[in-house]
């Protein structure tokens, strides 16, 4: 079935550090790559989404990048400040599915003080 | 204010106990999902909904039962629930059926002992 690898499951970084998290995808008709993030007790919500015919989006200290022939994206997040630990999980639309999404399993992003 | 409700939020119960999660938005989605977030799995989808009347197998739908008689209320029922359906469960809702972003209720924790 399809798959979406994302990496680190962990990572921790250093207040003003960057952090950037991967993913990648197996559904080469996915074209739709959204970030959610996750914090302690809530919901899931949406932080920056990209389509396929974009290469790169920025939206303030985040941004994410795409490479459609890789089926590889990515999610960068400049001067990280510690209300940005969450977890954080990439997702792809599954071709064809109308709009249903298949979600990586994660990434615990720690920024310390 | 635009919201998904999960009801309950917390909930132990027994083996074989019949129990129904509620879900309702305000916001006249025509697509809702649930989904079960597990420890290292991410978010795995159980069943999804088009509009009423349409529902549709997720990646683990075994187990649980859906209905979706009107467009605000997405309900999920466990008839016989076991140990292994102890999760976190998110049901989540979005406009029209084309790629777009999801939005989460806070969530339903289960445990069935």
């Amino acid at each position: 079935g399809e798959n979406v690898e994302q990496h680190p499951s962990t990572l921790s970084v250093q207040e003003g550090d960057s952090a950037v998290i991967k993913c990648t995808y197996s559904d080469s008709a996915s074209n739709y790559f959204p970030w959610y993030k996750q914090e302690l007790g809530k919901g899931p919500q949406l932080i920056i989404d990209i389509r396929s015919n974009v290469g790169e989006k920025k939206d303030q200290r985040i941004a994410v990048t795409l490479n459609k022939t890789a089926k590889h994206f990515s999610l960068h997040i400049t001067e990280t400040q510690p209300e940005d630990s969450a977890v954080y999980f990439c997702a792809a639309s599954i071709g064809g599915s109308q709009g249903n999404l298949i979600f990586g399993k994660g990434t615990k992003l720690s920024v310390k003080p | 204010e635009a919201q998904v409700t999960q009801n309950p939020r917390y909930l132990i119960t027994v083996t074989g106990k019949k129990l129904t999660v509620t879900c309702s938005q305000n916001m006249n989605h025509e697509y809702m999902s649930w989904y079960r977030q597990d420890p290292g799995l991410g978010l795995r989808q159980i069943y999804y909904s088009m509009n009423v009347e349409v529902t549709d197998k997720g990646d683990v739908p075994e187990g649980y039962k859906v209905s979706r008689k009107e467009k605000r209320n997405f309900p999920l029922i466990l008839e016989s629930p076991s140990p292994n359906q102890t999760s976190l469960y998110f049901c989540a809702s979005k406009y029209g059926l084309a790629a777009g972003e999801l939005f989460f209720g806070e969530g339903s924790r289960l445990t069935v002992l």
